[in-house]
């Protein structure tokens, strides 16, 4: 079975510095790797997704995520962050062929200092 | 586009009540998931539908939990005889395969439940 890690519970940043959220995953294949944010008692909104090709995807409101097999890793970057990220930011992967189910991970919740 | 609309957006329940969610998904997709998410926690899958047809259901779905979608169209989450550890937040989901395995998922804002 798929699982997802997210280390950081909680980040704090200042607004324009750069950000970085972590997400390591176990799946025996290459899986389907997702980000996706929530607002306080709000659903989730896609951030960017990784299916195949290109290790680097871009995605909604300046992000991107680097997928790295070795490392089992799937990072969310941002170059410079703005107050309205604050949110909390999932990870989570998905199995080909498995209905599209997603699991999560526990999230990291984005502090943005002014 | 109208997204995925959830009903109600709160609802307080007393220990033992039936309580019933609805969700409407985009009208143009086939698949449509529930998801249960606790506080601190990501969301955890709870059961998805093809269509009017349920595929599969989590074990986290006791046998208090019934979902259907009649029509393959809204989809409807009861909880019979509510207990205290069903206060979540519950989130309807759904996506359409036929359009290429890159597309994502679009959440509805979710249904949050009290039990008290």
């Amino acid at each position: 079975a798929q699982s997802v890690t997210q280390p950081d519970i909680h980040i704090t940043v200042s607004e324009g510095a750069s950000l970085e959220l972590r997400c390591n995953y176990s799946y025996g294949a290459t899986p389907y790797l997702f980000w996706y944010v929530q607002s306080p008692g709000q659903g989730l909104q896609l951030l960017l997704k990784y299916f195949s090709g290109d290790t680097l995807v871009q995605g909604i409101k300046g992000f991107e995520a680097e997928f790295k097999r070795s490392q089992s890793s799937f990072n969310l970057r941002k170059p410079s962050v703005h107050w309205s990220d604050a949110a909390e930011y999932f990870c989570a992967v998905g199995a080909p062929g498995g209905g599209n189910k997603l699991t999560f991970g526990t999230g990291t919740q984005l502090k943005v200092e002014l | 586009d109208t997204g995925v609309s959830q009903n109600p957006r709160h609802k307080i329940t007393k220990r033992g009540q039936n309580v019933t969610f609805r969700c409407d998904p985009i009208s143009e997709h086939n698949r449509l998931y529930w998801y249960r998410q606790t506080l601190g926690q990501g969301p955890e899958f709870l059961t998805y539908f093809q269509n009017e047809a349920q595929l599969e259901k989590s074990r986290l779905l006791s046998d208090r939990f019934s979902a259907e979608r009649p029509k393959g169209s809204f989809s409807t989450l009861e909880i019979q005889r509510t207990e205290q550890g069903d206060s979540a937040m519950y989130l309807c989901a759904s996506t359409s395969p036929s359009r290429g395995a890159n597309y994502g998922y679009t959440f509805g804002s979710g249904t949050r439940l009290t039990v008290v």
